[in-house]
């Protein structure tokens, strides 16, 4: 139990769609990063957000965007779906802190695009 | 991130030490090593990390060589829930939090 809330926990939607993801960090900690993991691969990074503001991106399109709240939760939006976001997409979030990094992860939301 | 190399699977008899390598021969002098796993449809949990010294923890020790180009997460007694796949990550030094995963080792004990 990482304190880490992530919903929907599955979601199926259509080509085209947009879809929302929510996140929910830690007490306390100010830094939340997307992880996307398709079927059998590592979690790839989308992004981090530290402080309301986009900190780091990955390779991946602007219609992944995100948001950052005030809380420090979290949102992951991903406009125009193709079924290659087909994934488990992974919230986790951290302190910024060099020597104590630890992430700490939610379940994730298992997001299916007919 | 300094890449990493991992096997793709092991095998491990419950009960017995389990020991992961993990090549980062790219390494630099101030980047840390971490260790996660993943059980089957869970998020990533964190094992443990180290710098330059062997460090051990109630989950693991990670053993480091001295010249720091591969380590090992060493799991002293394997049990059945210890079967997952483990990440062994370098996190890119300017870019803390960005953790490059990999495929990482599929771990499998067996009774």
């Amino acid at each position: 139990e990482t304190g880490v809330t992530q919903s929907p926990t599955h979601l199926i939607k259509t080509r085209g769609q947009q879809v929302t993801l929510r996140c929910s960090s830690q007490s306390g900690h100010n830094t939340v990063s997307w992880y996307q993991q398709a079927l059998g691969q590592g979690p790839q990074f989308i992004f981090q957000y530290y402080r309301e503001e986009e900190n780091g991106r990955g390779n991946f399109p602007p219609r992944f965007s995100g948001l950052q709240f005030p809380n420090y939760s979290s949102e992951l939006n991903v406009n125009a779906l193709e079924l290659d976001d087909s994934a488990l997409y992974l919230c986790a979030s951290s302190l910024p802190d060099r020597n104590t990094g630890e992430l700490f992860f939610g379940e994730g939301s298992r997001l299916t695009v007919l | 991130d300094a890449k990493t190399t991992q096997p793709p699977s092991m095998d491990c008899a419950e009960g017995r030490a389990a020991n992961l390598p993990c090549n980062h021969s790219t390494i630099s002098g101030n980047e840390y090593v971490y260790w996660y796993r993943q059980i089957h449809s869970q998020g990533p949990q964190y094992i443990i990390h180290g710098l330059k010294n062997n460090e051990t923890n109630e989950m693991a020790s990670l053993i480091i060589t001295e010249d720091r180009k591969s380590s090992t997460l060493i799991l002293p007694h394997a049990t059945l829930r210890d079967t997952a796949v483990y990440y062994c990550i370098v996190p890119n030094r300017n870019n803390f939090n960005k953790f490059y995963f990999g495929s990482g080792t599929k771990l499998n004990v067996k009774p």
